[in-house]
């Protein structure tokens, strides 16, 4: 099955620092979704991406499709923005099957 | 804003015991998914759900699990015989068509 890569796996900065997330998959793409997994688990949707740029707020994200990786920006850092940030993809051709997610990179936000 | 709802947020049980998960999809959406997390690892994908079949499994779905839309809005996941392994945060997630998935809050499972 199609290989998820996420960097890097830990991540401390400073508040107001910024940040940029890296996310390589392995085949063909028609979903790429962005997430951060919340203290208390939760999967909020961040971006929903499978090719261009998007940008809302201080997060913005990028996917090349055809060079087969995202990357998830964060600026001006904020303690809230702390937990794991998730990107999953779904193989192109599929339909509507399920998204297969990175093993994620866990954020840590010092104020 | 539309959501998906799941039920309950925590649920502990005995080993051997079945358990069932429910959750509400956002209302016009036609796909429906289990994925897994158990803790500190990633999110695992289970079952697709679409036309009242199931669409693709994986090799976890095993026939310990089953789904169900036993209604027009709800959909079940039910787990037989649990096991301390089962222990995981489950969440159920929707889709109107091939584009954006939306997830529910989870239901954290422990099997004591």
């Amino acid at each position: 099955g199609i290989q998820v890569e996420q960097s890097p796996p830990d991540l401390i900065l400073q508040e107001g620092a910024n940040s940029t997330l890296r996310c390589n998959f392995s085949d063909s793409v028609n979903n790429l979704q962005w997430f951060h997994q919340n203290p208390w688990g939760q999967l909020i949707n961040l971006f929903y991406i499978p090719s261009g740029t998007k940008q809302n707020g201080r997060l913005s994200a990028t996917t090349v499709a055809t060079e087969r990786y995202s990357l998830l920006y964060i600026s001006s850092s904020q303690t809230t923005d702390s937990g794991v940030y998730f990107c999953a993809v779904e193989v192109a051709g599929g339909g509507a099957d399920g998204l297969t997610f990175g093993k994620g990179t866990h954020l840590i936000i010092q104020p | 804003e539309p959501e998906v709802t799941q039920t309950p947020s925590h649920q502990v049980t005995q080993m051997g015991q079945e358990v069932i998960l429910r959750c509400v999809p956002i209302s016009n959406h036609l796909y429906f998914y289990w994925y897994r997390q158990i803790l500190g690892q990633k999110v695992e994908f289970l079952v697709s759900f679409y036309n009242n079949e199931i669409s693709e499994k994986s090799e976890i779905f095993d026939d310990q699990f089953s789904v169900e839309r036993p209604d027009g809005s709800n959909f079940t996941l039910k787990i037989r015989s649990t096991k301390l392994e089962d222990s995981a945060m489950y969440f159920c997630a929707s889709r109107g068509g091939t584009d954006e998935a939306f997830f529910g809050q989870g239901t954290r499972l422990t099997v004591v």
